[in-house]
This record gives structure tokens, sequence and C-alpha cells, in this order.
């Protein structure tokens, strides 16, 4: 059964500072994985894209990484602001096109 | 190029009424995944369509829920007799290809059963 894991559930920060987000997985078989952004009561945004070849993506101040031997993704956000502040979720696309979510980091920046 | 969009964005329904479900994907996609939140709890894949084809419903539940992806038109995700445990946001994605492509999301249906 393929499971993802966010760790931590919660996490509240002082604006400015530099964050990571965890993501683990069990299924090696990735063919990639997408970390998304969701705000209270709307649907999700695309954020990145790491395909299974890959080790990283970069957009702006996100800075996605993907260990497939370890099973584990990270989002490293830097310098945070309170527009960050929403649910980060990844999900790992495996074989048939699904994706499987993780329970997601709910993030807080404080001003 | 527009998103991918869903309609109704709210739908609120009595037990046992009929809900209809619509999304349509971006322009060029011709793959449509629907996944549902279910309050507290994280996104759960339901079911993959091309056109006219439904490729993999596992996630769906066995009775009462049907979808589908006609040649014209939008995907319809169809919930009969809705009851209370029904009440979740419904989100459709679609995507140009398979395997290893970027899905897209709407904005999601919330349904709620009264």
């Amino acid at each position: 059964k393929q499971e993802v894991t966010q760790i931590p559930a919660a996490l509240s920060v002082p604006e400015g500072e530099n964050l990571v987000l965890n993501c683990s997985f069990t299924d090696s078989a990735i063919y990639n994985l997408q970390w998304f952004r969701q705000d209270p009561g709307k649907g999700l945004t695309s954020l990145l894209l790491i395909q299974s070849s890959q080790r990283e993506q970069t957009s702006g101040r996100l800075n996605a990484s993907l260990d497939k031997s370890s099973g584990r993704s990270t989002l490293y956000i830097a310098a945070s602001q309170p527009g960050d502040s929403a649910t980060y979720l990844c999900a790992e696309e495996t074989s048939g096109s699904r994706l499987t979510f993780g329970e997601g980091t709910q993030l807080t920046v404080n001003p | 190029n527009a998103g991918v969009m869903q309609n109704p964005r709210h739908l609120v329904r009595r037990r046992g009424q009929e809900a209809r479900l619509r999304c349509s994907p971006m322009k060029g996609h011709s793959h449509v995944y629907w996944y549902r939140q279910l309050p507290e709890e994280g996104l759960k894949f339901m079911v993959y369509l091309q056109k006219e084809n439904i490729i993999d419903e596992s996630g769906m539940p066995k009775e009462r829920f049907s979808a589908e992806f006609p040649k014209e038109g939008p995907s319809i995700l169809r919930i009969q007799q809705v009851v209370r445990g029904d009440s979740a946001a419904y989100f459709c994605a679609s995507s140009h290809g398979t395997r290893g492509v970027e899905q897209y999301f709407g904005p999601g249906t919330r349904l709620t059963v009264t």
C-alpha cells in the first residue's frame, strides 16, 4: 500500500525565517512528486513537480528536492512571508497516473 | 488558457437526492481525475478517465457513485441517493498525458448533505 507522510503536521514561524517541510513515501517506483499549496476553502495550486530522474526543482523562494533511495522529499521556503501561510501538500505519482497525497503541513508565518 | 473549471462551486443536497458535479479540463487535456477531500482528511483518488473511457475507478465507492467523460462536454461525477457522509470537497484535475506529467486542479465543488 502506498503511503505518503508529511512532518510536521503544523508549523508556526516568524516572518523572514527559512523553513523545511518534509515528505516521506513508501513506493520507490515513483514517476514524479508534486508539491501543492492549498488555502482554506480553496483548491490546490501546483508549486513544483520533480520528475523521478531529477533531484531538485526551484521556483523563486521555493526549492524542492527528491531522494528516491531514502523515500524523501523536502520543500524549502526561503525568507518566509505571511502570504506563505497555507497548507502544503506533497503527492507522489506511481503506477496508474493517480496521485497519492500526504495529510499536509499547515504553515503559519507570523508578521 | 483557462484553467480547470468546476461547477457548481457549492452544492447543497438533502439526503436521498442526487448530486451532479461537473469538470471541464484545461484546453488540450484529455485526461481527467477526480479526488475527494473529506473533512479533516487528506485528498483521496477516486477515478481516472480519458475521453469516453474509465481507466481506473479503484478509488470509487462501490455503490451510488459513477463518473463519465463523454466525447463532447465536461466530465460528470454523479452521486445518487446522497448521505451525510458524502459531504466533502470534490476536486477535479486534468493533464495532457499520463505518467510523469503535471496534474492541474480545479477549485473544487463543496458538497453539503443536509
